[in-house]
């Protein structure tokens, strides 16, 4: 079955440094890639998103490459702040199914 | 404002003692769907739901239950909850039907302690 990899946390950063969060996934069919985002206390929210190969998403300054040939999602960001803290969550949706799949997250803390 | 209301937003009760976490939405949406929250597996959908009086079978199903009489509404029911049912549950929704296009929103989030 589908099934998303991401990279263990927890990750932790000085303001300014640069980000790489890695994602890789298995699908059987042509899925959708997401990245969410989860605040403390909140909710997940929609960061990003990519539906078809070598499409780019970008929200934020947040930045993730649709890559078929190495079947990968990985989030980056140039500069990071404190207010990026949060739980990073990696998804995928096969066209048509009925549900997102997950990775385990990886929870990011930005130190000033 | 568009969004997912979930209640309550904690809950601690005793094993067998039937809850019963309600969901609603204000976007009109077709879809709505349960997940569940745990650490190290990130979240696995229990249940969803295409439209009203439409639900089937997510990932992890046992011992819960669903019911989707108004498009708007979507409880989840433990009818006899027991301590692995402990977790942070959050409920989504999207427009339509499959997951691929559309942004799913999700409510706060209900932590839930069994004993």
């Amino acid at each position: 079955g589908d099934s998303v990899t991401q990279m263990e946390g927890p990750v932790t950063l000085s303001e300014e440094a640069f980000l790489t969060i890695n994602c890789t996934y298995t699908a059987t069919g042509y899925p959708s890639l997401f990245w969410y985002v989860q605040y403390p206390g909140e909710g997940l929210q929609l960061l990003l998103k990519a539906t078809k190969a070598d499409d780019k998403g970008s929200n934020k300054g947040f930045e993730a490459t649709y890559r078929k040939e190495t079947t990968s999602f990985h989030l980056e960001k140039g500069s990071v702040q404190v207010s990026d803290s949060a739980v990073y969550f990696c998804a995928l949706s096969d066209w048509g199914a009925q549900k997102l799949v997950f990775g385990q997250g990886t929870r990011l803390t930005i130190n000033p | 404002e568009a969004q997912v209301t979930q209640n309550p937003r904690y809950l601690i009760t005793v094993t067998g003692k039937k809850l019963t976490v309600t969901c609603s939405q204000n976007m009109n949406h077709e879809y709505m769907s349960w997940y569940r929250q745990d650490p190290g597996l990130g979240l696995r959908q229990i249940y969803y739901s295409m439209n009203v009086e439409v639900t089937d079978k997510g990932d992890v199903p046992e011992g819960y239950k669903v019911s989707r009489k108004e498009k708007r509404n979507f409880p989840l029911i433990l009818e006899s909850p027991s301590p692995n049912q402990t977790s942070l549950y959050f409920c989504a929704s999207t427009l339509t039907g499959t997951t691929s296009s559309y942004e799913q929103y999700f409510g706060p989030g209900t932590r839930l302690t069994v004993t």
